[in-house]
This record gives C-alpha cells, structure tokens and sequence, in this order.
C-alpha cells in the first residue's frame, strides 16, 4: 500500500529556518498536504500542494515538491516557539483516502 | 467557517462497556465522513470511511463488527467502540469533507479535535 515516511524530531532555534522532510512512494498521488497538530487537538491544514507543481509560497511557508524523487518539503521562515507542534505530511489521489506519514515533531527553542 | 466538533473529548471507561463517539460539522454539510486512530507518536491510520445514508467502507484489518459507524444525517457521524478492551485505547480524530465548491477545489478535510479514549 501507500507509504509516507517521515523524520520523527527536528530541533531549531527561535528565528532559525525549519525544514521538515517526506517521503512518500505512490507516484500517482494529485494532492500533497502538511497538516500541524498541537497537543491533544486535531490536525490543522497548513498548505497543500497540487502534483503538477514544484513549488508552493504561502506567508513564511513553502513547500517544494520533487516528483521524481517523491520528496516533499515544508520550509518554515523566521521559525517561532508557537509553530512547536507535530508536523505531518499526507498525500491523497482518489479524494477519498489520505495516508499520513508518521509526524515530525519540531522543537523551537527560544 | 469549517469547524468539526468530536464528543466527548476523553472518555474512560471499563473494559467490556460500550463506547460512543460523535462527530458533527457544526457550519457545513458533509457527504463524506472518515475516522482515524492515532496512537502515540504514530500516524492517523484511516479505519473507515463514512457515507450518509449507506454503510461504511471499512479499511482492511478493521473489524466493522467492533467498530460500528452511522452516519445518519449530513452533519452528524457516530463511531461506537463495542465491547471495548484495553488495545483499543487511542486517540479517534474524525474528519469531514465538504458537500460541493470552496474547500473541495483542492479536496480538504477539516479535522475534529479527537476523542481520546482510555480503557481501563
């Protein structure tokens, strides 16, 4: 079946860039999201990204997507201690099933 | 906008009983309904996926005879743990896609807080 893979922990300092990684291997996924989940509450969609493009901006948000290699990237500028939280990716093709990897959890420290 | 409730938030009961849980988008219609189980520092696993007005479609390895979904209006979904045993202690997370336009452009689910759920 479908398999997302990601880095469990990720450690930066307050202002610092964070880079979260995935992995994922049906190469027929459309949608790619990264969703952020705090302590004991659902998940929350941070952006997502359409398999027909490479690269996504969204505020200090940016996800670049390598199809080839299926390699899926969430970069975090001027990263705060609010954005400490799990980070998971998940990829979707037939709008019906989403498969999650297994969360990284980012450290940001002041 | 797109806010999906989950109750109770936390559960604890005794092993053997039966649990419910329900899940409402509260501003929104919703055609499509799914649960996942998340254990600690694991992935959502997708258990079902619910229809309004037909039966779920379960995922393999989940016994729809343990976990009974009814999805009985557009804004309502209920998911009960039958005879419940210590192993089934998990956090539950529902989410729900939108009936038509707006988020469904890009096929967004909007999560629940989840349920956690202690058996004892």
């Amino acid at each position: 079946g479908e398999d997302v893979e990601q880095s469990l922990f990720l450690s930066v300092r307050e202002g610092d860039s964070s880079v979260i990684n995935c992995t994922y291997t049906d190469s027929s996924s459309t949608y790619l999201y990264w969703y952020k989940q705090e302590p004991g509450a659902g998940l929350q969609l941070l952006t997502y990204i359409f398999s027909n493009m490479d690269m996504k901006q969204d505020q200090r948000l940016t996800v670049l997507l390598n199809k080839k290699d299926k390699h899926l990237s969430l970069r975090i500028a001027d990263t705060q201690t609010g954005d400490s939280a799990i980070y998971f990716c998940a990829e979707s093709k037939n709008f019906n099933k989403f498969y999650f990897g297994s969360g990284t959890k980012l450290n940001v420290k002041p | 906008g797109a806010v999906v409730s989950q109750h109770p938030s936390r559960v604890i009961c005794k092993s053997g009983t039966s649990v419910k849980i329900e899940c409402r988008s509260l501003d929104f219609q919703a055609t499509t309904m799914f649960w996942y189980r998340q254990f600690p520092k694991q992935s959502l696993m997708l258990m079902a996926t619910s229809n309004e007005g037909s039966k779920a479609t379960y995922e393999q390895g989940v016994e729809k005879d343990k976990f009974l979904i009814n999805h009985a209006s557009l804004t309502l979904s209920t998911l009960t743990v039958t005879s419940a045993h210590p192993e089934d202690s998990s956090f539950y997370i529902c989410s729900a896609r939108p009936l038509g336009g707006g988020a469904t452009a890009y096929n967004e689910q909007f999560f629940g807080p989840g349920t956690r759920l202690t058996v004892l």
